[in-house]
């Protein structure tokens, strides 16, 4: 597609219980990067993908934050075991290439995950 | 000291008024920087990219210095439809680290 696919709009979540988000990027984009924002404050980047491949993933909270992007289905984000602070929007974004001077990203418009 | 730092704003503007941004990095190995806007609850916008030598669209100017690792964003004859949260962006260095934003700047303008 033209934009970047993100789904549920909305997940409303008990503390401990999973959550899975899914990410379609730009048809022909090779790198997926998700971010967290939290209570429309800052950015925080999460992982970042070269197709299937993890490319970056310094920022993940590793015990109970997973994604992966597998050929011919959305890349997705798991969040085992959620807890009140992993209430945030979560963005994916999508570049055609990366490292490239003034590269663009762009982004999807989120999914917000609600813990309670 | 964070990464990329912003006027903490917010601004709140008359609709025909001038407004200008700043933005710093940290990072001296930064390659690539934007100014993205984003409206409440919606995804971040690009708005421009930000060029070395400075570059102009419509009513938007973005200049970099590299030097003073600062740059800013210039919004002329503002309108209503400005209103919006602009956030600075910056990509990293030579590996291509990932974009790391800046708190963003809230502008109002107003009627």
């Amino acid at each position: 597609g033209e934009e970047v696919a993100q789904t549920p709009k909305h997940l409303v979540r008990g503390e401990g219980q999973k959550a899975k988000l899914y990410c379609a990027p730009i048809k022909g984009h090779s790198y997926v990067f998700w971010y967290q924002q939290v209570l429309k404050n800052e950015f925080k980047f999460l992982i970042s993908f070269q197709n299937e491949n993890v490319f970056d993933e310094t920022g993940m909270p590793k015990e109970r934050f997973s994604a992966k992007c597998l050929p011919n289905s959305p890349c997705s984000l798991e969040i085992q075991a959620t807890k009140l602070e992993d209430s945030a929007v979560y963005f994916c974004a999508s570049s055609q290439l990366f490292g490239q001077s003034q590269e663009t990203q762009y982004f999807g418009p989120g999914t917000r995950l609600l813990v309670l | 000291r964070k990464e990329v730092e912003q006027d903490p704003g917010p601004f709140n503007v008359p609709e025909g008024a001038t407004v200008a941004f700043n933005c710093t990095y940290s990072n001296s190995a930064s390659q690539s920087f934007f100014w993205y806007r984003q409206d409440c609850r919606k995804e971040p916008k690009l708005l421009m990219s930000v060029y070395s030598s400075g570059n102009e669209d419509g009513r938007f100017t973005a200049q970099l210095n590299r030097a003073s690792q600062y740059i800013s964003l210039l919004i002329r004859d503002s309108k209503l439809s400005d209103s919006a949260t602009y956030l600075c962006v910056v990509n990293g260095d030579d590996y291509g680290q990932n974009f790391v934003f800046g708190p963003g700047t809230r502008l109002s303008v107003l009627p």
